[in-house]
């Protein structure tokens, strides 16, 4: 079935550093790819989505590409500040359908 | 525009009672899922409900149900727990099923934990 392989890290990473999370993807059909943001004590809050190949999503400095050749919805970011820690999870969902695959989550740490 | 609406946020329960989850969609939303989220298994879809019909159901035993009513709210219930059911509930409401945007929008979830 349709499924979302990210990495898990945890990623802990120095103030302005630059972010990559990967995130590769499994389906059949045309799916909708996202990045949620989960703060601690919190639920899911969209980052950013991508709804067709060759798409660009992007909000607060990050940004994923959805790209069909490589299966894959890498998230980035071209300067951390500390407010960007949080775990964030990569999801899929099938088309015409609202049940969202999502990876395992990659916790991240930036430090001053 | 008020949020999807979780309640309770937080409940204790014992092994063997059951438990009843609610939550409020946005307003104009009337689809609705369910998600357990663990430290071992991640976010895991329980089920969906659309104009008050279950439109689709994930991988957990018959102990977890749902409905939904005429406004889109909707309720999960888990009875016998087990000390595995401790987990955050989420709850994630969208406009249509299968709609061009396609996110979902969450609550803040009801942790729960069987003792």
């Amino acid at each position: 079935g349709d499924s979302v392989t990210q990495m898990e890290g945890p990623v802990t990473l120095s103030e302005e550093a630059f972010l990559t999370i990967n995130c590769t993807y499994t389906a059949t059909g045309y799916p909708s790819l996202f990045w949620y943001v989960q703060y601690p004590g919190e639920g899911l809050q969209l980052l950013l989505k991508a709804t067709k190949a060759d798409d660009k999503g992007s909000n607060k400095g990050f940004e994923a590409t959805y790209r069909k050749e490589t299966t894959s919805f890498h998230l980035e970011k071209g300067s951390v500040q500390v407010s960007d820690s949080a775990v964030y999870f990569c999801a899929l969902r099938p088309y015409n359908n609202n049940d969202m695959r999502f990876g395992a989550g990659t916790r991240l740490t930036v430090k001053p | 525009k008020a949020g999807v609406t979780q309640t309770p946020r937080y409940l204790i329960k014992t092994r063997g009672q059951q438990v009843t989850l609610s939550c409020s969609p946005i307003s104009g939303h009337r689809s609705v899922s369910w998600y357990q989220q663990t430290p071992g298994q991640g976010l895991q879809f329980l089920f969906e409900y659309f104009s008050e019909t279950q439109r689709n159901k994930g991988n957990f035993p018959g102990r977890f149900s749902g409905r939904q009513f005429s406004n889109s709210r909707s309720e999960m219930n888990v009875s016998t727990l087990e000390l595995g059911d401790s987990a955050l509930y989420l709850c994630a409401s969208s406009p249509v099923v299968g709609a061009p945007t396609g996110e979902l929008f969450f609550g803040e979830g009801s942790r729960l934990t069987v003792l």
